[in-house]
């Protein structure tokens, strides 16, 4: 199962666009990735979910380049609350999953 | 996206009781729930995967014993910790999906802390 590594933290403005990198460079085939927001005592929400390319939203991007060895979350004009702590989940489903989640990104956005 | 419910949203018990969980799928055929526990700033750790009418899948160092689960039905799982202990305070958070899905809907948790 691949190993997922981000960065622990980022700080950004209200307004600017934040972008939240995940390496799992070990990906399988058939995993997917998947990108959770999560607040305080809260369940995971989700955001985002791709396979390659690139998946756009109505609150995210997710691109994921053809060796699919990484993959970035982009949140576009962040505002204050856009501050949570954002997950980045590699699985794959195949008669059982196989889940890995990365140990979080806290996102912090100033006024 | 749909909703999963939990209850109670926190407990507080006495070291050696037992405490039961309960995972609801309010719109959706959840066949296969996940109970994850997290300690606080840390990620979500997944303890097992239950597929509905079946035993649970344990991750590696999860006691089977001490997390009792039950998928008895498509709304319904339930977490049974046996003979809580102070270090299993924790907030324990589930999620479901259907047949293969990819995207999990998590419930909104809940605190366990034992005294």
């Amino acid at each position: 199962l691949a190993k997922t590594t981000q960065p622990i933290s980022m700080d950004s403005y209200e307004g600017q666009e934040v972008n939240i990198t995940c390496s799992h460079n070990n990906i399988a085939t058939n995993d997917y990735i998947t990108w959770y927001q999560q607040f305080p005592s809260q369940g995971p929400r989700f955001i985002i979910q791709g396979y390659k390319t690139k998946v756009t939203n109505e609150v995210a991007s997710l691109f994921i380049p053809a060796d699919r060895k990484s993959s970035t979350l982009s949140l576009p004009r962040v505002s204050l609350s856009d501050t949570a702590v954002y997950y980045c989940l590699v699985g794959r489903y195949s008669g059982d999953y196989k889940l890995s989640f990365g140990a979080g990104t806290t996102v912090t956005v100033r006024a | 996206g749909a909703v999963v419910s939990q209850h109670p949203s926190w407990v507080i018990c006495k070291s050696g009781t037992s405490v039961k969980i309960e995972c609801r799928s309010l719109d959706f055929q959840a066949t296969t729930m996940f109970w994850y526990r997290q300690f606080p700033k840390q990620s979500l750790m997944l303890m097992a995967t239950s597929n509905e009418g079946s035993k649970a899948t344990y991750e590696q160092g999860v006691e089977k014993d001490k997390f009792l689960i039950n998928h008895a039905s498509l709304t319904l799982s339930t977490l049974t910790v046996t003979s809580a202990h102070p270090e299993d305070s924790s907030f324990y958070i589930c999620s479901a999906a259907g047949t293969g899905g990819y995207e999990q809907y998590f419930g909104p948790g809940t605190r366990l802390t034992v005294t």
